[in-house]
């Protein structure tokens, strides 16, 4: 059975740390990985990963995907109180030939960043 | 601006009632995504929609139906059979690439839907 599991599940930091962020997965025909940043709202995306050992940055957040060992790490640098949200970890599976479009997510990491 | 627009934010249903959540999209995409998220937990797939006029069922589509007449449009049913419905519902779309990549999901705000 296809899962993505994420750790921790929930943490709390001060202003400044850095934290990071862990999804692992079991998924047959890995088609990609994604990460969202969830306030109260709709999931908002942050990265999509496809190829291994390529950072992708944005500001202080990049993300690294290890296709051999079936895992990605979302790191913040210099938090601040608006990084407070969920963040969901998600796997595109390839069904057959055909690109579905369909993710399975993970529990999400709730992070909340104190001043 | 184009995006995915649900409504109602906030739904109450009374046991035994069905109920439908709307879903509209502009963004022209040709797939669309209903998912349910409970507290604690990641968002799980009720129904999907890749084109027009068909759509499959996700891993919790029990309880649930789905109709799919216009690309813009993927309304969601929440049916009596549905024993525990209390939850926060997702609305997702995105344009289903022929290459590797994929696209990412662009969700609207949600509905939360409780039993009074």
């Amino acid at each position: 059975e296809d899962k993505v599991v994420q750790s921790p599940l929930s943490l709390v930091v001060h202003e400044g740390d850095t934290v990071t962020l862990n999804c692992s997965y079991e998924v047959t025909n890995f088609r990609s990985l994604l990460w969202y940043k969830q306030e109260k709202k709709a999931p908002t995306f942050l990265f999509m990963l496809t190829s291994s050992g390529i950072e992708k940055k944005s500001g202080r957040l990049s993300s690294i995907l290890d296709k051999k060992e079936l895992f990605s790490i979302l790191n913040i640098t210099a938090t601040q109180t608006g990084d407070s949200a969920v963040y969901l970890c998600a796997v595109g599976p390839l069904m057959g030939s055909s690109n579905t479009g369909k993710l399975i997510f993970g529990q999400g990491t709730t992070l909340q960043v104190k001043p | 601006d184009g995006g995915i627009t649900q409504s109602p934010k906030y739904l109450f249903r009374k046991e035994g009632q069905n109920v439908t959540l709307s879903c509209e999209q502009n963004l022209n995409h040709d797939a669309m995504y209903w998912y349910r998220q409970d507290p604690g937990q990641g968002l799980r797939l009720i129904y999907y929609s890749q084109i027009v006029n068909d759509f499959q069922k996700g891993d919790i589509a029990e309880g649930y139906s789905v109709s799919r007449e216009k690309k813009e449009s993927f309304p969601l049913t929440v049916t009596s059979a549905q024993k525990n419905p209390t939850a926060f519902y997702l609305c997702a779309s995105s344009r289903p690439s022929g290459t590797v990549d994929g696209r990412p999901q662009h969700f609207g705000d949600g509905t939360r839907l409780s039993i009074l």
